[in-house]
């Protein structure tokens, strides 16, 4: 069964401290994989998209990095601030035939950023 | 470019009624996505249009149903309300194009059911 599991569930962290959030998948077959943030009240938006060739991709203070072989993929914030308190999202893309996709989402990480 | 936008932005129900959500997706994209989310479950997938045609379909009850026009902006429709259907409903727009392609959302639809 396609799934993929985030942890921890909730994270607080004093502002201009780093944190890595965690996402393990059981898709098949894979195409990629996203890290979505989601402010309160919005829609999520993206941050980065990785495809199977790719290690590690940054945005920013944001670098996600993906292990295909142990089928996980860590977000990395780095001197966080008030404005990165969100919902973090795991999407993993599955590919299907043709031109058809899949998208797995996980149930998100909610990251409290406090002064 | 103006992003997605989707209207209304808020809306109350009674249970048993019916409701159409609308969403204009950025200019040039031809696919729109639909999605539910609650707290508890996440963002569930409802279904996916592309040139006018669902190409994707999630596990929801055919009491939700959608479209999409000729110039991509799409509609979802939800028949007889029930509570549980209370949720933010996000649109999502992306071109079509052969590699991965990054979904742009809405602000959502926030629904209340009472």
């Amino acid at each position: 069964k396609n799934q993929v599991e985030q942890s921890p569930q909730s994270l607080i962290i004093l502002e201009g401290k780093n944190c890595t959030l965690q996402c393990n998948y059981t898709v098949s077959p894979f195409s990629n994989l996203r890290w979505y943030k989601q402010d309160t009240g919005r829609g999520p938006v993206s941050l980065t998209i990785m495809t199977f060739s790719e290690n590690t991709k940054s945005n920013g203070r944001y670098t996600a990095t993906l292990d295909a072989d142990t089928k996980q993929s860590s977000l990395h914030i780095t001197a966080s601030q008030l404005s990165d308190s969100a919902s973090y999202i795991c999407v993993v893309s599955a590919r299907g035939a043709g031109n058809n996709r899949k998208l797995i989402w996980g149930l998100g990480t909610s990251l409290a950023v406090n002064p | 470019k103006a992003g997605v936008t989707q209207t209304p932005r808020y809306l109350i129900k009674t249970r048993g009624q019916q409701v159409t959500l609308s969403c204009s997706p950025i200019s040039g994209h031809r696919s729109v996505s639909w999605y539910q989310q609650t707290p508890g479950q996440g963002l569930q997938f409802l279904f996916e249009y592309f040139s006018e045609t669902q190409r994707n379909k999630g596990n929801f009850p055919g009491r939700f149903s959608g479209r999409q026009f000729s110039n991509s902006r799409s509609e979802m429709n939800v028949s007889t309300l029930e509570l549980g259907d209370s949720a933010l409903y996000l649109c999502a727009s992306s071109a079509f194009v052969t590699g991965p392609e990054t979904q742009y959302f809405g602000p959502g639809t926030r629904l209340l059911v009472l």
